[in-house]
């Protein structure tokens, strides 16, 4: 159990253009859901962290009008990159709990590369 | 904000040998994750724990709260354990949101 998707797995952009990820707990009901970015040989960045039915808490530095957070149902978060530039090629991962304060359940993450 | 540090940064052992892999962090923790990353990119969680010693398989880990201390042990290595372990502590930062700081990882290599 405690599977959580991510789609797509790689993407390929031009540079302006928009990229949706998307999340998705297969097996269970996340109230509670992360979005990281890993630069090469580099850690883990909490971007921002998304509770159903309200708006997406985001870390400092992290533009909330660049990266766009929905967490419309308890299986599925989406991040939007708007407008995107080639420093936003990262790999983006998503993470899931069922409760904030319980286990997270990692997605597969998602390679942007925005030529 | 917590500094959570990972020893050795790279590790190479031969198969079979018995891994230790290290991780401090600096101020007080609700708890510890160790997460497998694997070539590709995906993250596999290994363990959470707040105290004492966990156990999977050939996979073990402890942490002493009060050194503010986890180790990662593998017993009898193999090849297919060869990924980055990262450890990252969970700092209850009130309301609802319970955030991770990650360490830089430690890159294992097991060879045959």
């Amino acid at each position: 159990g405690a599977v959580v998707s991510q789609h797509p797995s790689r993407v390929i952009c031009k540079s302006g253009t928009s990229v949706k990820i998307e999340c998705r707990s297969l097996d269970f009901q996340a109230t509670t859901m992360f979005w990281y970015r890993q630069f090469p040989k580099q850690s883990l960045m909490l971007m921002a962290t998304s509770n159903e039915g309200s708006k997406a808490t985001y870390e400092q530095g992290v533009e909330k009008d660049k990266f766009l957070i929905n967490h419309a149902s308890l299986t599925l978060s989406t991040l939007t990159v708007t407008s995107a530039h080639p420093e936003d090629s990262s790999f983006y991962i998503c993470s899931a709990s069922r409760l904030a304060r319980e286990t997270q359940y990692f997605g597969p993450g998602t390679r942007l590369l925005v030529l | 904000k917590n500094e959570v540090e990972q020893s050795p940064q790279n590790l190479t052992a031969q198969e079979g040998e018995f891994i230790t892999i290290n991780c401090s962090y600096s101020v007080g923790i609700s708890a510890l994750h160790w997460l497998q990353q694997h070539p590709g990119g995906g993250i596999v969680s290994l363990f959470m724990l707040s105290s004492g010693k966990k156990k999977h398989g050939r996979l073990i880990a402890t942490i002493n709260i009060q050194e503010k201390h986890s180790s990662l042990h593998i017993t009898a290595s193999h090849p297919r354990d060869s990924a980055v372990y990262i450890c990252a502590v969970r700092n209850p930062s009130g309301g609802s949101n319970y955030k991770l700081t990650f360490g830089k990882g430690t890159l294992l290599t097991v060879n045959p």
